[in-house]
């Protein structure tokens, strides 16, 4: 069974930073595109970050872009979103997501997904 | 930037055909992707590109794609398909962005 565990979110104030986590299980990390997608509180889903299966292929939203860092550590089934200078429109729900098809980068739908976890920022 | 359009709300009977729509310039030309939010969990992939169920999705929901709108289709709809719906593509030239719609109220009267 494929499981997607986020953590590492908090209250933090604006200008902040927080570094979020992303424990997988039950299927090969190393192969497969990752992302991560946001949800602010009572609205639509929008796409953060991605990393394609080697960690050499990046991409941002420009919503975050020059603010957050996406990063993986395929020995440890970890993905990570490093997120710096934190503004009130950043609270939000932070899933980890896991693309279809192993070692394709391409057009790919978002297959599997964690739980979430919260980031609010406020003073 | 690439944008899509998904009407706020849809209200249907139980046991009808629900239609929710996603525009997109020339969308037809890209893949399409669906899924469903039920209240306080994760998104669930309901459909990709265009028109493939993943496994243990029902029959009941299709999907097409032409021109500038994608179409999502849940046949006999009952009281467990209530929930936000969300189509997406991807809105560059690699493996990036995804681009998601606003998102769907269906509601089953």
């Amino acid at each position: 069974e494929v499981k997607l565990v986020e953590s590492g979110g908090d209250l933090v104030q604006p200008g902040g930073s927080l570094r979020l986590s992303c424990v997988a299980s039950g299927f090969n990390f190393d192969d497969y595109d990752m992302h991560w997608v946001r949800q602010a509180p009572g609205k639509g889903l929008e796409w953060v970050s991605g990393i394609d299966w080697r960690g050499s292929d990046i991409g941002y939203a420009d919503t975050v872009r020059g603010r957050f860092s996406i990063s993986r550590d395929n020995t440890k089934d970890s993905l990570f979103l490093q997120m710096n200078g934190l503004r009130v429109e950043d609270t939000a729900l932070y899933y980890c997501a896991q693309d279809l098809t192993p070692r394709v980068t391409g057009d790919q739908p978002l297959h599997h997904w964690g739980q979430g976890t919260l980031v609010t920022v406020s003073s | 930037s690439y944008v899509l359009t998904q009407p706020p709300s849809v209200s249907v009977a139980p046991g009808k055909t629900a239609t929710i729509t996603c525009g997109g310039d020339n969308i037809g030309t890209k893949s399409v992707h669906w899924y469903q939010q039920k209240p306080g969990q994760a998104p669930v992939l309901v459909l990709f590109f265009d028109s493939d169920r993943p496994s243990g999705i029902p029959e009941r929901f299709s999907g097409s794609n032409s021109g500038n709108t994608a179409t999502l289709t849940i046949s006999r709809v009952d009281a467990g398909d209530e929930a936000d719906y969300y189509c997406q593509v991807l809105g560059g030239n690699s493996f990036h962005p995804r681009v998601f719609g606003g998102g769907t109220k269906l509601t089953v009267l």
